[in-house]
């Protein structure tokens, strides 16, 4: 069974940093293009960054270019958000999410296995 | 910038027919996607490639596209259909994956 599981979120300052993980099982992480998706309250989706299978290719929206940055550590079928200078703006429940095409270089695709989300809170 | 644009609300009767679009410039030349997502749930895809559907998805849900709009299909809507839908593409030179504003679709 494939699973996503997130952790990291909080309550945490404007201004401040903080570290999500998303450990995975359940299918051959390494092959596969993963994602990191928000959803603030109230709102809708909001695709954050993405990683191709290799690394070779990494994309940012705009709202968090700079402030973020996406990584994973295959030996741990892991992936990781690290967030930096947050802002109120950046409130959501974010979500890891898995591509669907093994061995794609770029990260435009489908997701098809989604975590449950960290809830991320920026508030003074 | 770029978006992609969905009503924010389509209504329907039980068994009625669903229609949702999802309207963007660079839609002829990017794939669009399809994701039901329920209260308090993560989304789940449910049209892939414009107009494939994963394996576990209902037959009465499916895509099409055409020039600068792709529009999910809900036949014979059912209670259980009710959620909010996003489509998802990219922008014109496929460096950013966009999501639609997201519709709610309400079963009456």
């Amino acid at each position: 069974e494939v699973q996503l599981v997130e952790s990291g979120g909080g309550l945490v300052q404007p201004g401040r940093s903080l570290r999500l993980s998303c450990v995975t099982s359940g299918f051959t992480f390494d092959d596969y293009g993963m994602h990191w998706v928000r959803r603030a309250p109230g709102k809708g989706l909001e695709w954050v960054s993405g990683m191709s299978w290799n690394s070779g290719r990494i994309g940012y929206a705009d709202s968090v270019k700079g402030r973020f940055t996406i990584s994973r550590d295959n030996a741990k079928n892991s992936l990781y958000l690290q967030m930096n200078s947050l802002r109120a703006e950046d409130t959501a429940v974010y979500y890891c999410a898995k591509g669907t095409d093994p061995g794609e270089t770029s990260i435009l695709y489908a997701f098809d296995m989604w975590g449950q989300g960290t809830m991320v809170t920026v508030s003074s | 910038s770029y978006e992609l644009t969905q009503p924010p609300s389509v209504s329907v009767s039980p068994g009625q027919t669903a229609r949702i679009t999802c309207s963007g410039d660079a839609l002829p030349k990017q794939y669009v996607y399809w994701y039901q997502q329920k209260a308090g749930q993560a989304p789940m895809l449910v049209i892939n490639e414009d107009s494939e559907r994963p394996s576990g998805i209902s037959d009465r849900f499916s895509g099409s596209s055409s020039g600068t709009t792709a529009t999910l299909t809900i036949s014979g809507v059912q209670a259980e259909d009710e959620a909010d839908y996003y489509c998802q593409s990219a922008d014109n030179s496929g460096t950013y994956v966009l999501f639609g504003g997201g519709t709610k679709l309400t079963v009456l």
